[in-house]
């Protein structure tokens, strides 16, 4: 079936590091991909976006990279801070199911001081 | 600016009892609308979707039932709670042809 998972359940890093969140989706005809941050006992927030047809999308501290060949999805924070502290979620959008987002299992990121 | 909002934020609930949780847009219309829940230290289940009043689509099996009597109201209702439904539900909402969705706070239900 179509699914989207994380390689790592959780990250734990050093304040001032750069943190990689991975992810893999096995569904070739999503048109695009997501980064959700959700913070304890929050509702999820929107980081970035990346179309299909990219292979990198920048934001301020965040880089999200796209390699369609192994299907495998990406995000780079930069600098990470304590703030960052949360689960990271990556979702892919169904091209075929435009009302449906394909969810991950998330990633809980911990930044040490 | 466009809101949602979702109360209550928590709620205790004996088994067998009903649910009834309310979900509300502003800012916008015709909004997709989505109930989600998370177990805890999951990842998100989608539950029901919506793409207009009276319109949802169910995808689970389950004990719960979802309405959307009016443009920017979604509600999850049920009529007897089980223990499996503990969880943290979340709404959002979303436009058609747009990647990001908007949560609400969510709502943590426990059933006892």
């Amino acid at each position: 079936g179509e699914s989207v998972g994380l390689h790592l359940p959780t990250l734990s890093v050093q304040e001032g590091d750069n943190s990689i969140i991975n992810c893999a989706y096995s569904n070739s005809a999503s048109d695009y991909f997501i980064w959700y941050k959700q913070e304890s006992g929050k509702g999820p927030q929107f980081i970035i976006d990346i179309r299909s047809n990219m292979d990198k999308r920048q934001g301020q501290r965040v880089t999200v990279l796209l390699n369609k060949t192994v299907k495998h999805l990406s995000l780079q924070i930069a600098a990470t801070q304590p703030g960052d502290s949360a689960v990271y979620f990556c979702a892919e959008n169904n091209a075929g199911n435009n009302r449906k987002l394909i969810w991950g299992l998330g990633t809980s990121l911990a930044v040490n001081p | 600016s466009q809101t949602i909002h979702q109360w209550p934020a928590t709620l205790v609930q004996p088994v067998g009892s009903p649910l009834s949780l309310e979900c509300t847009v502003e800012g916008t219309s015709n909004p997709n609308l989505y109930w989600y829940r998370q177990a805890a230290g999951r990842g998100l289940q989608l539950l029901f979707y919506s793409v207009g009043i009276g319109q949802i689509s169910s995808e689970v099996p389950q004990n719960l039932s979802a309405s959307r009597p009016q443009d920017r109201q979604f509600i999850l209702s049920s009529k007897k709670l089980l223990l499996s439904d503990s969880g943290f539900y979340l709404c959002a909402w979303r436009r058609t042809g747009n990647t990001e969705a908007f949560f609400g706070q969510g709502t943590r239900l426990t059933v006892v």
